[in-house]
């Protein structure tokens, strides 16, 4: 079955302590991103990446990092959470960017809490 | 400023009954526009994608509209069912990404 997934679903952890929530798809996409949810503002994008090891900031990336070192895994990386980082996390990936109307494909989404 | 603006915030209607959400975007360069489904707590869910020179699409029960003059779209709900319930989220695309707009919850009661 085609799909991204993530892991973990739920997080809570302590301000400081270093996280990574997985992502992968197995849909053999060029364009993988991270985004956050937060009530009353929509989604916004944090990362994206349109090859192996080619990555960009998207509109929200301070203090996150992500790698691409495999086309199917986006890792996103919280090396000092802190409790604004409270929020929905949702992966997506795609056969290309958004200019191509191509569908984006999200994940189940990784609800973390930081405290 | 680019910006996609949903209308209403919320909408409560009867099982059976039609719908119209309705999508202001102010982005540009324009690429494509898009409309999700989102459950609570759960990953959106593509419905429609249109492109600049496409003015409607239907995906089921769910027929979305685009006028690029205006830059307006609407998606239109025929005969709602409970599962319908959830939030419709209109997404644009510019320059390789996303722009979303807060959306719109619909709620369907029996």
């Amino acid at each position: 079955e085609a799909q991204v997934t993530q892991n973990p679903r739920y997080l809570i952890t302590v301000t400081g302590k270093k996280l990574t929530v997985t992502c992968s798809q197995n849909m053999n996409h060029e364009y993988m991103s991270w985004y956050r949810q937060d009530p009353g503002l929509g989604l916004r994008q944090i990362y994206y990446s349109m090859n192996v090891e080619v990555t960009d900031k998207g509109d929200v990336p301070e203090g996150y990092k992500v790698s691409r070192k495999e086309k199917r895994n986006f890792p996103l990386i919280l090396e000092s959470p802190s409790p604004n980082q409270t929020s929905l996390y949702f992966c997506a990936s795609s056969l290309s960017d958004a200019d191509v109307a191509y569908e984006q494909y999200f994940g189940p989404g990784t609800r973390l809490t930081v405290t | 400023k680019n910006q996609v603006e949903q209308s209403p915030q919320s909408l409560i209607i009867l099982e059976g009954k039609n719908c119209t959400l309705q999508c202001n975007y102010t982005v540009s360069p324009f690429s494509n526009l898009r409309w999700y489904k989102q459950d609570t707590g759960r990953g959106p869910v593509s419905l429609t994608i249109m492109t600049f020179s496409e003015n409607t699409k239907s995906n089921g029960r769910y027929t979305a509209t685009l006028d690029a003059d205006t830059k307006q779209s609407s998606l239109h709900i025929t005969a709602s069912q409970l599962s319908d319930s959830a939030s419709y989220i209109c997404v644009v695309g510019s320059q390789g990404n996303l722009i979303f707009g807060k959306g719109t919850k619909l709620s369907v009661k029996p």
